[in-house]
């Protein structure tokens, strides 16, 4: 059966402090990889999706990037973070073939305080 | 404005109330999802639609293409129903709405 591993669950970090959350599935191949962000009191918002290994399209501007140096392995980084970069990060994964928007499955979240 | 509208925003029913959460939007879409997020902020995808009705268990999702709506329907609701219930749909991007926080009391 598929799993997806997202760490940390929580983390608090200063501001102008690198960043990376890693995600890895198990038990699929070539699946479509999702970041999202929800931050405090909003809905949820996309970051990136990948629809293979180094391929990532970004959906918002913003301060932070992505890469996927695997097939399952899906990286969140920032170089410096901002106050605003605060939230909850999801990493997602669907089956590879489909449209993107198959269903997905979720990991479960890092918590992202930055102070 | 948002592109998905989602009512009402925040819903409290008694056990075995039946429950209906709406969601309309705005753009072209290739399907619509219905996510359930609990209370620790982890997210489960219930249904993707992208026309007619799925029913899982309780929960059924129904999808009219033409007026640009969704629901989502709870039989027989339980505590255990309570969640954030959000509607996400695709068409050139993702867009989500900003969730229906339900309660359900024993």
């Amino acid at each position: 059966s598929q799993t997806i591993h997202q760490w940390p669950a929580t983390l608090v970090q200063p501001v102008g402090s690198p960043l990376s959350l890693e995600c890895t599935v198990e038990g699929t191949s070539n699946p479509n990889l999702y970041w999202y962000r929800q931050a405090a009191g909003r809905g949820l918002q996309l970051l990136f999706y990948s629809v293979g290994i180094g391929q990532i399209s970004s959906e918002v501007p913003q301060n932070l990037s992505a890469s996927r140096p695997q097939d399952r392995q899906f990286i969140l980084s920032s170089k410096k973070l901002l106050l605003s970069d605060s939230g909850f990060y999801l990493c997602a994964w669907s089956d590879f073939g489909g449209p993107v928007g198959n269903i997905q499955y979720f990991g479960a979240g890092t918590r992202l305080s930055v102070l | 404005k948002n592109e998905v509208e989602q009512s009402p925003q925040n819903l409290t029913a008694q056990e075995g109330e039946f429950i209906t959460i709406n969601c309309s939007y705005s753009v072209g879409i290739s399907a619509l999802h219905w996510l359930q997020q609990h209370p620790g902020g982890g997210i489960v995808s219930l249904f993707m639609l992208s026309s007619g009705k799925k029913k899982h268990g309780r929960l059924i999702a129904t999808i009219n293409i033409q007026e640009k709506h969704s629901s989502l329907h709870i039989t027989a609701s339980h505590p255990r129903d309570s969640a954030v219930y959000i509607c996400a749909v695709i068409g050139v991007q993702f867009y989500f709405g900003t969730g229906t926080s339900l309660t359900v009391i024993p």
